[in-house]
């Protein structure tokens, strides 16, 4: 079936430093997507969204770029802290902002924050 | 903000019994609950999509004899694994949906999660 995949298993950069997280889908009927950070042993948590009729969404540190034409999604989070690490989950839907609830997450991403 | 309370967190048992986990919404209704299953290092992955009054909806490959699930109350919903066996051994998720009706109402909140061991 479609899923959403992501590209890298892990990604480790330096305090301070800026990250990248990238997800490539394969729904192209999927108009709204969602990025989660989980931190070991816990629920998912919600970082910031995106519709898609938008190509960027800026939050506190994070930036979502969606790039519809490739089906890509990637995450940005800037000047990295050590509570960034974790593993961070794209997921997609359809069905608008009132529809369908069913997520299809990706693979996640290990994000590591090195001192 | 939404609060999604699961319990227990953790939970060991013997293959052969059953187990049930509970999610509440703590401050608000939820007349939609979902839950995921993951496994170590892996993605999550949905079982279920529980409605308040109504039977749940299953996923293709999910045994709903063996994951039961009863949303009884709008605050409620309980997954029992049912005569539960090793290869149950995972990590349980739930989480909720509340009418809220603002732009970002689709986004679920999360419970904490339940770890099942199974003997």
């Amino acid at each position: 079936g479609e899923s959403v995949g992501l590209h890298l298993p892990t990604l480790s950069v330096q305090e301070g430093d800026n990250s990248i997280i990238n997800c490539a889908y394969s729904n192209s009927a999927s108009d709204y997507f969602i990025w989660y950070k989980q931190e070991s042993g816990k629920g998912p948590q919600f970082i910031i969204d995106i519709r898609s009729n938008m190509d960027k969404r800026q939050g506190q540190r994070v930036t979502v770029l969606l790039n519809k034409t490739v089906k890509h999604l990637s995450l940005q989070i800037a000047a990295t802290q050590p509570g960034d690490s974790a593993v961070y989950f794209c997921a997609e839907t359809k069905g608008g902002v009132q529809g369908a609830q069913k997520l299809v997450f990706g693979q996640g991403t290990r994000l590591t924050i090195n001192p | 903000g939404a609060v999604v309370s699961q319990h227990p967190s953790r939970v060991i048992c013997k293959s052969g019994t059953s187990v049930k986990i509970e999610c509440r919404s703590l401050d608000f209704q939820a007349t939609t609950m979902f839950w995921y299953r993951q496994f170590p290092k892996q993605s999550l992955m949905l079982m279920a999509t529980s409605n308040e009054g109504s039977k749940a909806t299953y996923e293709q490959g999910v045994e709903k004899d063996k994951f039961l699930i009863n949303h009884a109350s709008l605050t409620l919903s309980t997954l029992t694994v049912t005569s539960a066996h090793p290869e149950d051994s995972s990590f349980y998720i739930c989480s909720a949906r509340g009418d809220r009706g603002w732009w970002g109402a689709n986004v679920l909140t999360f419970g904490a999660g339940s770890r099942l061991t199974v003997l």
